[in-house]
């Protein structure tokens, strides 16, 4: 089973750039990475997805390494309301693969 | 346009019993995965159906099942339960098979006692 890491908490200042990383070794060349966030008592949110090259939504914008075996998630100014667990999901053989997350606290 | 929502939303159970949790996904959507998530282990999958067929499983038990009708509203439904069932489960759902961005319901809230 692909799986990803994530560091399981991380801090940022508000309104300054988040990137949240992901690692994802035993990806496969066809498997999507995907992001998804759960803010309290919410079920997950969809935030940005990818295959090889960088991708940019009005949430966020993903960058993922040549190597694909790492992405980076980046939110380009960080609000309180960006507070929430991230997590960082290989797409494999139609399953989805939660990590455990990055506990995102954000600082007013 | 309505979201994915999922009934009951809390539910309190005895050991040994039976429960059927119900989810109806946004109108259009065909495809409705199921997510158990506890503090201990987090968010795993537990089955997605397309078109009222089975596609993918998780790995648990029998005891969990599911079933997709035709108006693509989905049931899963856990028997004999036991203490460690006790959890939030999800309903997804997406307008094609998993790898579309999904939309998750607010979750039903199980308590095994």
């Amino acid at each position: 089973d692909a799986k990803t890491t994530q560091p399981n908490s991380m801090e940022s200042n508000e309104e300054e750039p988040v990137h949240l990383p992901c690692n994802h070794s035993t990806i496969s060349g066809t498997d999507y990475i995907h992001w998804y966030r759960q803010l309290p008592s919410q079920g997950p949110e969809y935030v940005i997805h990818g295959l090889t090259s960088n991708v940019n939504n009005r949430m966020a914008s993903l960058a993922i390494a040549e190597d694909r075996k790492s992405s980076t998630l980046i939110l380009h100014r960080a609000t309180l309301r960006d507070a929430a667990v991230y997590y960082c999901i290989s797409n494999t053989g139609n399953q989805f693969y939660f990590g455990t997350g990055t506990s995102l606290t954000v600082i007013p | 346009k309505a979201g994915v929502t999922q009934t009951p939303r809390y539910l309190i159970k005895t050991r040994g019993q039976q429960v059927t949790l119900s989810c109806s996904p946004i109108s259009g959507h065909r495809s409705v995965s199921w997510y158990q998530q506890t503090p201990g282990q987090g968010l795993q999958f537990l089955f997605e159906y397309f078109s009222e067929t089975q596609r993918n499983k998780g790995n648990f038990p029998g005891r969990f099942s599911g079933r997709q009708f035709s108006n693509s509203r989905s049931e899963m439904n856990v028997s004999t339960l036991e203490l460690g069932d006790s959890a939030l489960y999800l309903c997804a759902s997406s307008r094609g098979p998993q790898g579309y961005e999904q939309y998750f319901g607010p979750g039903t809230r199980l308590t095994v006692t």
